[in-house]
């Protein structure tokens, strides 16, 4: 059964950062595009960043480039986000996810929550 | 790519038929436009990959359609399990995926 789980969740100030992880398991971990995605309270979700297995193709939202970092240990079956310089509407719940462009995003963890607030 | 989604609530009963649209600001490849649902505190769960096909498990009252800017998903007869908000999202084949801002089919 394909498991996600996330976690590093927290509340951090302004400015501040925080790397979230996910464990992923129940599948072959390197052969999957992974990602996160993110949702304000009582807003649409929202993409973040996105990676190949390999981790030669990788592309971030507007709203995150230059201050986010998606990574990924196949070894470990693990995907990362570093977020730096966090501001107040970075505040969601992130979702590790499973999937691609083509396939649509098949399998999502419960999510960590992150709030940035002074 | 700006994905908008009409109605915003769908007020239905339990073995109506709903039609659930999703417009895009520009057209979107069928292999690129995918549909979600996500209930309270949970979450989201594929329903439709590439415009048409069910993703693993998903009952076959739930069918997809459409082209260009135009797409819709339809569920022939709600199950109380139904009830829950409906995304739909695209990949505009370059570098940026969006999802659309939701329907919410709640229980008239």
């Amino acid at each position: 059964q394909v498991h996600l789980v996330e976690s590093g969740g927290g509340l951090v100030k302004p400015g501040g950062s925080l790397r979230l992880s996910c464990a992923a398991s129940g599948f072959t971990f390197s052969d999957h595009y992974m990602s996160w995605f993110r949702q304000a309270p009582g807003e649409r979700l929202e993409w973040v960043a996105y990676m190949d297995s390999g981790s030669r193709y990788i592309i971030y939202a507007d709203s995150v480039k230059g201050r986010f970092t998606i990574s990924r240990d196949n070894a470990r079956s693990s995907l990362f986000l570093q977020m730096s310089s966090l501001r107040v509407d970075d505040t969601a719940m992130y979702y590790c996810v499973r999937g691609s462009s083509l396939t649509g995003f098949d399998a999502w963890g419960q999510g960590t929550l992150v709030t940035v607030s002074s | 790519i700006v994905l908008t989604q009409s109605p915003v609530t769908l007020s239905l009963s339990p073995g109506d038929g709903a039609t659930l649209s999703c417009r895009a600001s520009q057209s979107v490849g069928r292999a690129y436009l995918h549909w979600y649902q996500q209930k309270p505190g949970q979450a989201p769960r594929l329903l439709i990959y590439a415009t048409s096909n069910r993703a693993a498990g998903i009952p076959d009252r739930f069918s997809g359609g459409g082209s260009g800017t135009d797409f819709t998903l339809t569920i022939s007869r709600l199950g109380p399990e139904d009830f829950a908000v409906y995304y739909c999202q695209q990949y505009d084949g370059i570098s940026r995926f969006s999802f659309g801002p939701g329907t919410k089919v709640d229980i008239k």
